[in-house]
């Protein structure tokens, strides 16, 4: 079955902690993102990478990090310099030359909770 | 700049009546591809269905529908015979060729289908 998991489904940190979102794809897309999305809103760029070793900051990038090291995998940290880190985290791929236009399919998300 | 706007937060329908979601959209770009999604409560991103701008004619995936007006820039949904099971989240996104493999989101509309 291809499709995108991501890991773990409820994860809760403590304040001050670096935690590690995990995102793989087996579609053999090219283009992977993360979206944050708060409760009653919509979602918000975080980054996103069009090819291996490549990314590019979104809307709201300040206190998260991401790597590209494989096709299939796009990992996202959030790190402690980030003020509000509790949301609902959503990883998503889309396939495709960036000359063409194609639907994104997204993971189950990750929900976040800094106590 | 992109730029998506649903303008609906919240919709009312009878089951198996129809309705219609709103979405306007802002771009500059001639080619751009508009999309619909549904998110459950359980937080999954669900695809809908596809609209290109080159496209003559509306496009159609059973139930849903997208009535593209692309003088007006709108790309409304409507979703016939409405079930309770369509009771959730919608967006509309945008993703235009000149902007990579970006996708822009609408803050959504909740819609609630009443027995």
């Amino acid at each position: 079955d291809g499709g995108i998991t991501q890991s773990p489904k409820y994860l809760f940190r403590k304040e001050g902690q670096n935690v590690t979102l995990s995102c793989e794809q087996n579609l053999n897309h090219d283009a992977m993102y993360w979206y944050r999305q708060d409760p009653g809103q919509g979602l918000r760029l975080i980054y996103y990478s069009q090819i291996v070793n490549d990314f590019q900051k979104g809307d709201i990038a300040e206190g998260y990090s991401v790597s590209r090291e494989k096709k299939e995998s796009f990992p996202l940290t959030v790190t402690s310099a980030q003020k509000n880190p509790t949301a609902f985290y959503l990883c998503a791929s889309s396939g495709g030359a960036a000359t063409s236009i194609y639907e994104q399919y997204f993971g189950p998300g990750t929900r976040l909770t800094v106590l | 700049a992109q730029k998506i706007t649903q303008t609906q937060p919240g919709m009312f329908v009878q089951e198996k009546e129809a309705v219609t979601l709103d979405c306007t959209y802002d771009t500059s770009d001639p080619s751009y591809g508009l999309f619909w999604y549904k998110q459950p409560s359980s937080g999954e991103m669900i695809f809908l269905i596809y609209q290109g701008s080159y496209d003559q004619q509306n496009a159609t995936e059973g139930r849903y529908s997208l009535n593209f007006q692309k003088a007006r820039k709108s790309a409304n949904l409507v979703i016939s015979a409405s079930q309770l099971g369509d009771s959730a989240m919608y967006f509309c996104a945008m993703r235009a060729i000149n902007t990579g493999n970006q996708f822009y989101f609408g803050t959504g509309t909740s819609l609630t289908v009443i027995p």
